[in-house]
Order: structure tokens, then C-alpha cells, then sequence
């Protein structure tokens, strides 16, 4: 059993469109997050989600919107993308705030 | 912006060898973490070791903290082909977020 799934796994898109990414988690996690991993594998947190409230939400810009219908869903939409885009998304869960996360495959976005 | 720092950033040993990597931190923190990443997969977490805490094992893996050096090392003893991937250290400072450092590639050859 997958314990957190993303979908999609592979994105390719064109700039100016808009596109979401999918998360859940079967753990019975309190926690979700959204990271960004660039091109040289720095990975960098995004936004946090604690029983579905939004605890952090890092310097993003106002493209990209994270929803929380429930606590096992946290989904990732990304308005008028652009090529600074392009990354690897990672969707993780943790049982609380500041315990071990694990983590999703990952979604790669391509911005053409 | 990126709080820790991984030490060597690339680690190329012969299988059955010992690896270690360090990793440097700035700021006060509660607990710091290893996550191993496969290419082109998601981070696992490895261990995670408390403030107060000075070493840690599981399995063939020994991470120890020194809080006053603001640094930590994970050693995977007698390694294997599949150990080959990149390695994060990641600091939790009471913000509620983990800050990854950048990470140490890891090639043991068979």
C-alpha cells in the first residue's frame, strides 16, 4: 500500500497555463507539506498543513495555491506557470509538526 | 535559505567500506534528521536525533550530534552497492519546518 501518493508523476506543460498536483496519504498523519526540489537538489519547504490549517507558508509567490479538503488530501495548484517553474514537486506527511516526514515520489513539472 | 551543509559533497568508496558525511547547521535546534534519496524517487527517512541526544545507531547507520559544534555525521559502516544515493541532513528549529541542507552523493562500487 502506497503510503503517500502524488499524482500526476510527470507534468509537461506550457507557460500561462494552470495545473494542479495531487497529494494523499493513508497514515493517519496530522501534517502535510508541499517541497520544491530545484535543479542542483535543493529541496525547500513551500507550505505546511496541521489538521487541515495552514501553518507555513513560505516566501511563494501567489501562483501557487495549496488546499486542504481533509487531512489526508493536501493538492497543489499552480496558476500562469512559468519556466522558473520547472522542479521537482514533493508531497510528505509526518505524524506531527517536527517528527520524521514521509515523503511522496514526486511530481516533475516541465514548463515549455 | 539553506541552514545546513553537507560535507564532502560527493563520496565515491569501494563496497564494504565505511562512509561518513557531516553536516553543519547555524541556528538552535530541536532535532536534526537524515533522509537518503534515490535517484529519481522520493527522500526516506533514515534517523532522528534529539537535542539532548549525542548518538544515535540503527541498524549499520551511527549519527552523532554535537550541539556545540552545530554539527552531525552519519556513518553507514560495511556499505553496499544499494547505500549509492544522495543523503540530506535536516534541522528542526521550532518553526514548525525542516531547512535541508544540500546534500552528499554517495557511490559505493561494487
Amino acid at each position: 500500500d502506497t503510503a503517500v501518493s502524488q499524482t500526476p508523476k510527470y507534468l509537461v506543460t506550457q507557460m500561462g497555463n494552470d495545473k494542479s498536483i495531487k497529494c494523499e496519504q493513508n497514515l493517519g498523519h496530522d501534517t502535510m507539506y508541499w517541497y520544491k526540489q530545484d535543479s542542483k537538489k535543493f529541496l525547500k519547504i513551500m507550505f505546511s498543513y496541521n489538521n487541515k490549517e495552514l501553518i507555513i507558508n513560505e516566501t511563494v509567490p501567489n501562483r501557487f495555491s495549496p488546499k486542504s479538503p481533509d487531512k489526508a488530501h493536501l493538492n497543489l495548484h499552480i496558476n500562469s506557470l512559468e519556466l522558473g517553474d520547472s522542479a521537482v514537486y514533493f508531497c510528505a506527511s509526518s505524524p506531527q509538526v517536527s517528527w520524521e516526514q514521509y515523503f511522496g515520489p514526486g511530481t516533475r513539472l516541465t514548463v515549455t | 535559505s539553506q541552514q545546513g551543509e553537507e560535507d564532502p559533497q560527493a563520496l565515491s568508496i569501494q563496497e564494504g567500506e565505511n562512509a561518513t558525511m557531516n553536516c553543519s547547521y547555524k541556528t538552535s535546534i530541536n532535532n536534526l534528521q537524515w533522509y537518503r534519496q534515490n535517484s529519481g524517487r522520493g527522500l526516506v527517512h533514515l534517523i532522528l536525533i534529539r537535542s539532548n541526544e549525542r548518538e544515535k545507531h540503527s541498524g549499520r547507520l551511527r549519527v552523532t550530534l554535537d550541539t556545540s559544534k552545530k554539527s552531525s555525521s552519519l556513518l553507514i559502516t560495511a556499505s553496499r552497492a544499494a547505500d549509492t544515493a544522495s543523503y540530506f541532513c535536516a534541522t528542526d528549529d521550532s518553526s514548525y519546518k525542516l531547512i535541508f541542507g544540500s546534500g552528499t552523493r554517495l557511490l559505493v562500487r561494487p
